[in-house]
């Protein structure tokens, strides 16, 4: 069956401009989760969703980063004014259960972003 | 504040021989222990996974030993194989949680 999946799987933006990027999840799969991982380092909590509620946010790192999920489906992590720090890849995770720490995330293979 | 530290960070061993790779955590509230496998350019998968109520469990050649006490886990890899060669995460969750905490990550290169 099909694995989530992210788009784009590349994006290059000029610093101060917005990007959406785009996460579609296992059909399903109640849970939906957002990381960052910069280079050479583990993946780091960024937002999580419930269905369409977002229950935590409070990995995001500034407000220029905004999440949404609005049918409980397909997600889209946006940044705006993008910084050069925000360069790095965002994965998204999904999973089958409503409590994130019981359940298998699965994985996306991530969008990388890099901001020149 | 890292919660999850992992070591060490990079790691060369023989075609055969057993990969270990250590993970402490200062959380007492984590009560789920997972270990990913990444391949670049793909995103993390999960490897195996265990709770705090058991000190260790085996799925094929990998392992995972448990100590609560000292709020340590490490992640064994028997007989490791040059496809072996990836980037392992180990990670922590609370009880009722959602926020997954990663380790920095360990380089594995299994030399055929």
């Amino acid at each position: 069956g099909a694995g989530v999946s992210q788009s784009p799987r590349y994006k290059v933006a000029k610093r101060g401009q917005d990007v959406a990027l785009r996460c579609d999840p296992i059909s399903g799969h109640v849970s939906l989760f957002w990381y960052q991982q910069a280079l050479g380092q583990g993946p780091e909590f960024l937002t999580y969703f419930q269905n369409e509620a977002q229950l935590d946010k409070s990995g995001l790192p500034s407000d220029r980063f905004f999440a949404e999920r609005p049918e409980g489906s397909v997600s889209t992590l946006k940044i705006q004014r993008t910084q050069q720090e925000d360069s790095a890849v965002y994965l998204c995770a999904s999973s089958l259960g409503a409590t994130g720490s019981s359940y298998e995330q699965y994985f996306g293979p991530g969008t990388r972003l890099t901001v020149t | 504040q890292q919660q999850v530290k992992q070591s060490p960070q990079s790691l060369i061993v023989q075609k055969g021989g057993i990969s270990i790779i250590n993970c402490a955590y200062e959380n007492t509230a984590f009560d789920y222990f997972p270990w990913y496998q990444q391949f670049p350019g793909k995103g993390p998968a999960l490897l195996i996974a265990i709770r705090p109520d058991v000190s260790e469990k085996k799925e094929g050649r990998f392992t995972i030993s448990f100590n609560k006490s000292a709020k340590q886990f490490s992640l064994h890899i028997m007989d490791s194989q040059p496809g072996d060669s990836a980037t392992y995460f180990c990670a922590a969750s609370p009880t009722g949680g959602f926020k997954t905490i990663f380790g920095a990550g360990t380089r594995l290169f299994v030399k055929a």
